[in-house]
């Protein structure tokens, strides 16, 4: 049973335009949702994240959106530059006093064409 | 600093060998994490440790033994691996009770042969 879900494998933008990316969760615990941005033979570099109780964060060209009636989440980048061409993660936190545990989406591959 | 650092980048190991893989962090952070993440799938929780002391384990097999040494050090020791534990392993720490953000290393290549 898959609790967070990209349903779009691939993206292609044009350099300077708007990156949407999607996800979507099934689970109303989650306390905070994050955005992973990932280079091929790298680990997961940490862009972005989102408070279960609020509905926007913004950080320079990178903005999430969440919405938690749809359960539906959603990364902005503008103006999307050909170095943000990566596979981007969403992912959705559960905190314990121990620690946290991160469940991942299947990732979205973005492709941004000069 | 948000760097953690993993060694070895690759390792090439048979059905029978024993051997470890390493993680560090200067952060202060005091959750670290172990990943498993095979070829277009994203990263699977393997292991957390809080305050050096095992907090989750999500049913990983025994071949697969965690420890944290101290603070800052995460070790894998694995043994008599199949072929399908071929993967990337990341390591993430974190602080703890906080935003949920976790940071990785760039991960150990593992290939069983």
């Amino acid at each position: 049973d898959q609790q967070v879900k990209q349903n779009s494998p691939s993206l292609s933008v044009q350099e300077g335009r708007i990156s949407i990316l999607n996800c979507d969760y099934t689970n109303s615990m989650f306390d905070y949702f994050l955005w992973y941005k990932k280079y091929p033979a790298e680990g997961p570099t940490f862009l972005i994240s989102i408070s279960s109780i609020k509905d926007k964060n913004e950080d320079g060209r990178f903005t999430v959106f969440l919405n938690k009636s749809a359960k539906h989440l959603s990364l902005h980048i503008v103006p999307s530059q050909p170095g943000d061409s990566a596979v981007y993660f969403c992912a959705a936190s559960v905190i314990y006093n121990q620690g946290g545990k991160l469940i991942f989406g299947q990732g979205t591959e973005l492709s941004v064409k000069p | 600093d948000t760097e953690v650092t993993q060694t070895p980048k690759h390792l090439v190991m048979g059905m029978t060998n024993k051997k470890s893989l390493k993680c560090e962090q200067h952060m202060g952070h005091r959750a670290m994490y172990w990943y498993k993440q095979k070829a277009k799938k994203p990263p699977e929780l393997m292991f957390v440790y809080s305050y050096e002391k095992l907090s989750i384990n999500e049913s990983v097999p025994s071949r697969f033994s965690p420890e944290c040494p101290n603070s800052s050090l995460l070790n894998l020791h694995l043994h008599a691996l199949q072929p399908e534990d071929s993967a990337l392993y990341l390591c993430a720490s974190s602080q703890l009770g906080q935003g949920g953000e976790q940071y990785f290393g760039p991960g150990t290549r593992l290939t069983v042969t």
